[in-house]
This record gives structure tokens, C-alpha cells and sequence, in this order.
């Protein structure tokens, strides 16, 4: 089934403890996305990647790193988390980003509580 | 500046025809997405347009007018599972790998 697939689902950790979330998508899609979600603010962009070794900031990258070692993982790190980043966040994939119609495929989402 | 409005919140009851508008305002066009998004879960992925005109996927249809700078999102049949919220989204003009989201629409269908 083509999937993109995060992890974990649910994480509450305390503010500094470094984490990630991993994603991987088996479509073999060139574009991935980080997202996260917040009531009022809809869908702001972390960052994305178009390809192997190629990352780029989206709206809302402070606090955060990715990497692009393999094609199918595109990891969100935060290296020392806060409480303002306690957030919904979604992992995205597509074939050739914002462009065409195939769309993004979404994973089920990390809802992450930082205290 | 590039930005996308919709309504914040509609109802409609079960077996009704509802319309969600959204209209855009960006400096070149490269197509419109529509996404479909339960409370909690992860958007998918409904339609795109890039031409004009109407175009129909089942219950669903999707408009969209270039000139106008503006779609909609037509649901026939309303059911109780249609009640999510409804993201319009379109690829930024100076970057079109990025999307510029709307905040979405709150759909409740009532029975």
C-alpha cells in the first residue's frame, strides 16, 4: 500500500530533551514536507526537500532540522524543544511537490506536547 | 501577497447540496488543491484544477475561474461522514514547491 508512514503518533517529552520524528514514504516521491498544524494558524510549512541532499526552509523553520540521506526518509528533529512547539505535525510526500495533480500524501500525524 | 480566504465554518443537513468557496489571490497560477481533513487526522487529497471549468469526481465537483481568482468545492448527497474541514490550497507563485494553504472550512452535516 502506498503510505507515508510517521512515527510515533502521540509524544509528550520535556523542553531541551532532543527528539525525532521519523517519516518514510514508499512511493519513491522526490518531494517531502514537514507541517505543522495549530488552531487558527491552519498548515505552516517546516521544511522541504525536492531530493537527496536537498533541503529547504519552509515558513516556520526556527527550532527544527531535517535531513535527506535516502530518498524515502525525510527525519524532523528538534534539537531542544519548547513548550511553543507543541503542535500537530504532519510528514508529506509527492511526486513533484506543489506542481501537478497528484497531490500530497499525507502521514497520520505526530500531536507533540512539550512541557 | 499571495493569500487564500474561506469561510471559517458551514452546516448542512444530510442529503443536501453544499458549496465551499475559496478565493485566492497570487501573482501566477500553477492550479488549485482541494483537501479533505477529519478532526485529528491527516489531510487527503481531493482535487486539483488548473484549468477552468467544472470537474467531477463522484458526490464531489471542483470549480475553478482563473480570471476570477476563484474556486469552489460542490458536495452532493451530503452524509454525516462529509463533516470535516476543507483546505484550499494553491502552489506559491515565486516558489510553486510550496503551497500557500487557506485555514479551511468547517463542514458539519447534521442529520
Amino acid at each position: 500500500e502506498a503510505q507515508v508512514t510517521q512515527n510515533p503518533r502521540y509524544l509528550i517529552t520535556v523542553t531541551g530533551k532532543k527528539l525525532t520524528v521519523t517519516c518514510s514514504q514508499n512511493m519513491n516521491h522526490e518531494y517531502m514536507s514537514w507541517y505543522r498544524q495549530d488552531p487558527g494558524l491552519g498548515l505552516r510549512q517546516i521544511y522541504y526537500s525536492m531530493n537527496v541532499e536537498v533541503t529547504d526552509k519552509g515558513d516556520v523553520p526556527e527550532g527544527y532540522k531535517v535531513s535527506r540521506k535516502e530518498k524515502r526518509n525525510f527525519p524532523l528533529i528538534l534539537e531542544s524543544p519548547s513548550p511553543n512547539q507543541t503542535s500537530l505535525y504532519f510528514c508529506a510526500s509527492s511526486l513533484s511537490g506543489g506542481t501537478g495533480g497528484s497531490g500530497y500524501t499525507f502521514g497520520s500525524g505526530t500531536r507533540l506536547t512539550v512541557v | 501577497g499571495q493569500n487564500i480566504d474561506q469561510p471559517t465554518e458551514m452546516t448542512a443537513t444530510e442529503g443536501a447540496i453544499v458549496q465551499i468557496n475559496c478565493t485566492y489571490q497570487t501573482s501566477g497560477f500553477n492550479g488549485l488543491f482541494w483537501y479533505q481533513q477529519h478532526a485529528g487526522e491527516a489531510p487527503t487529497f481531493l482535487s486539483y484544477n488548473v484549468l477552468d471549468g467544472l470537474e467531477e469526481k463522484g458526490r464531489f465537483s471542483s470549480f475553478l475561474s482563473r480570471s476570477k481568482g476563484y474556486s469552489y468545492l460542490l458536495l452532493k448527497e451530503l452524509q454525516m461522514k462529509d463533516s470535516a474541514s476543507y483546505l484550499c490550497a494553491v502552489p506559491n507563485a515565486g516558489n510553486n514547491r510550496k503551497l500557500i494553504w487557506g485555514l479551511g472550512t468547517s463542514l458539519a452535516v447534521n442529520p
